[in-house]
């Protein structure tokens, strides 16, 4: 079946530090992949996606490209601010079957100031 | 636009009582799910509608869990009768849920969070 693994937090880094999160999936096909956020005390929140190997999906000073020979969609940042901080999950779809996400068990990033 | 809107927020109760949630997806999105999110871990999928009917209910824990989406809008969660393993944030998202794109979006509501003691 599809699995997604990330890299075990918490991340802690100084403001503008650079930021890496890795995550490496197993799935058969062709999956789109995600980045969703959570954000303290708030729901989950759909960072980037990309469908397509190559693919680079961007937001809000956040990358990720589908590397489909590593099977990876790391997430990178240049410089992190305080308020980034927050638990980030990497999910996939499958492309056939299910619909539903399958996550990855969360990375939580500190930014200290 | 409003979002997916879940009640309610917080729930406590104790084991073997039960416990009723509720979602509103976006208007126009024939696709819902349920995920059940344990602390620490990420969100599992629990019950996957379209439209009114059941796409996939392999994961739900049907002795103690049900779910329904009459009319093919708002849907109700149960668990009856609750264990303690049951404590978790319970999220409700949405989709539009037209044709075989991979890519689509899922929008999640704010979760309701239940303790069982």
């Amino acid at each position: 079946g599809n699995s997604v693994t990330q890299m075990e937090g918490p991340v802690t880094l100084s403001e503008e530090a650079f930021l890496t999160i890795n995550c490496t999936y197993t799935a058969t096909g062709y999956p789109s992949l995600f980045w969703y956020v959570q954000y303290p005390g708030e729901g989950l929140q759909l960072l980037l996606k990309a469908t397509k190997a190559d693919d680079k999906g961007s937001n809000k000073g956040f990358e990720a490209t589908y590397r489909k020979e590593t099977t990876s969609f790391h997430l990178e940042k240049g410089s992190v601010q305080v308020s980034d901080s927050a638990v980030y999950f990497c999910a996939l779809r499958g492309d056939t079957g299910r619909r539903a996400l399958t996550f990855g068990s969360g990375t939580r990033l500190q930014v200290q100031p | 636009e409003a979002g997916v809107a879940q009640s309610p927020r917080y729930k406590i109760i104790e084991k073997r009582q039960s416990v009723a949630f509720w979602c509103n997806p976006i208007s126009g999105h024939a696709t819902l799910y349920w995920y059940q999110q344990i602390l620490g871990q990420g969100p599992k999928l629990l019950i996957q509608f379209q439209n009114n009917g059941v796409v996939d209910d392999s994961q739900l824990p049907k002795d103690r869990f049900s779910a329904e989406r009459l009319k093919g809008v708002d849907s109700t969660l149960k668990i009856q009768p609750a264990k303690l393993e049951d404590s978790a944030v319970y999220l409700c998202a949405s989709s539009l849920g037209r044709g075989t794109g991979v890519s689509e979006t899922q929008y999640f509501g704010p979760g309701t969070r239940l303790l069982v003691l």
